[in-house]
């Protein structure tokens, strides 16, 4: 069964500071991996996304993420972050065949911004 | 173009009442999934419809079922309500065949 680890619950960074969220996934094959956004009380907003080809992909936001297979990793970095980057994070994976689209998310990382 | 929307926003209900959620899909879309986001945790996959049949389930109990009415909207049912069952319900839509699912902004279901 897939299953996705985020090992850091809360995160807490400076505005201007880079920013590194790391996400670990278990899956047999190659999965498509995907990195979601939560401002409080609303929905999801996809930030980006990878199913193949180069393993660095960019996103929205300014938000960029590495699929490193060795590793099992789809850590999502930003360059220089911004106030209203605060938020929650979810890393999440699906799969082909029988696992058909549905996703399996992490249990979410909380970005918070000090001035 | 809409996105995909709920209804209602809020809801709160008495523990062993049924409750009704709606989803519209976003324009173009005919596949249909439902989440449970638990207060501080990540989503939770229910169940998936497509061509108004359930095609995937996720680790639930009966009472929670579903719909998917021909103009592709879709229904969640939750019967003899739980406190547990207290959460964000979150629908998302995709393409046939897309892993990229678009998320609307949920229905958040209070069981007192």
């Amino acid at each position: 069964a897939q299953s996705v680890t985020q090992p850091d619950i809360h995160i807490t960074v400076s505005e201007g500071a880079s920013l590194e969220l790391r996400c670990n996934y278990s899956y047999g094959a190659t999965p498509y991996l995907f990195w979601y956004v939560q401002s409080p009380g609303q929905g999801l907003q996809l930030l980006l996304k990878y199913f193949s080809g180069d393993t660095l992909v960019q996103g929205i936001k300014g938000f960029e993420a590495e699929f490193k297979r060795s590793q099992s990793s789809f850590n999502l970095r930003k360059p220089s972050v911004h106030w209203s980057d605060a938020a929650e994070y979810f890393c999440a994976v699906s799969g082909g065949g029988n696992a058909g689209n549905m996703l399996t998310f992490g249990g979410g990382t909380r970005l918070m911004v000090k001035p | 173009d809409a996105g995909v929307t709920q209804s209602p926003t809020h809801l709160i209900k008495t523990r062993g009442q049924q409750v009704t959620l709606r989803c519209s899909p976003k324009s173009g879309h005919d596949t249909v999934s439902w989440y449970q986001q638990a207060l501080g945790q990540g989503p939770q996959f229910i169940f998936q419809y497509y061509e108004e049949e359930e095609r995937q389930r996720g680790n639930f109990p009966d009472r929670f079922s579903g719909h998917q009415f021909p103009n592709y909207s879709s229904e969640l049912n939750v019967n003899a309500l739980l406190l547990g069952d207290s959460a964000l319900y979150l629908c998302a839509s995709s393409f046939p065949g897309s892993h990229e699912q678009y998320f609307g902004p949920g229905t958040r279901l209070t069981v007192t």
